[in-house]
């Protein structure tokens, strides 16, 4: 059973950068044809797509916040990550890694959620 | 952008009703749309892809359907466990979620 979990602090001062990792048990992120992605939940407000990383390591991103994310790869430890630089409190939210189906696809296998809070 | 409304924002029901839940996509997104279910405190569950395909364990009284740029999530019978936030999804460009229906009890 494929399983993912989401790593990270869980507040970050304003203007910083956000670092979440997704550790993924049970399957291979490098498993071929395979997408792994990043959504969040503000409060009170619904979900948003960040972005999408296809196993070669090829991103898909949401193109309104593409300036400031990156999704690395780390087939080493079977993670991916989140960086999402210059955050201000309007990235406050719970943060979801998840398996894709597709670069743009749905997601079929979610983590369980980390919620981050940015604050000085 | 594709924009996805989704309507009501919120539903209350009772154990037995039959719910339905609507998505308007801004523009053609053919069948790429999916359906979540989230409880609080918990990740979401994926229901429906491609419209109305039915995810692998997901109960026969979960349904979806197209109408040209409107979708449908029909619940037939309302269960306890049914009782979430639901959620659409478009995946024809880029991706974009509906601001969630919340199905509380009546």
């Amino acid at each position: 059973q494929l399983q993912l979990q989401e790593s990270g602090p869980g507040l970050v001062k304003p203007s910083e950068t956000l670092s979440l990792t997704c550790t993924v048990s049970g399957g291979s992120i490098s498993s071929s044809n395979s997408y792994w992605g990043w959504i969040r939940r503000p409060p009170g407000k619904g979900l948003e797509w960040f972005g999408t990383i296809y196993y070669t390591g090829s991103p898909y991103y949401n193109p309104s916040l593409k300036s400031r994310i990156t999704i690395p790869l780390d087939t080493s430890k079977n993670q991916f990550s989140l960086r999402l630089s210059s955050v201000t409190d309007a990235d406050t939210a719970v943060y979801y890694c998840a398996r894709g189906v597709g670069g743009y696809g749905n997601f079929d296998y979610w983590g369980q959620g980390i919620l981050v809070t940015v604050s000085s | 952008d594709i924009q996805m409304t989704q309507s009501p924002s919120t539903l209350s029901a009772s154990v037995g009703d039959r719910v339905t839940i609507t998505c308007r996509a801004s523009q053609s997104i053919t069948s790429w749309l999916a359906w979540y279910q989230q409880k609080p405190g918990k990740a979401p569950k994926l229901l429906i892809s491609h419209a109305s395909s039915l995810e692998s364990g997901v109960p026969s009284r979960f349904s979806g359907s197209k109408s040209g740029t409107e979708f449908t999530l029909t619940i037939s019978s309302l269960q306890p466990d049914d009782f979430a936030t639901y959620y659409c999804q478009q995946y024809y460009t880029y991706s974009t979620f509906g601001q969630g229906t919340k199905v509380e009890i009546k």
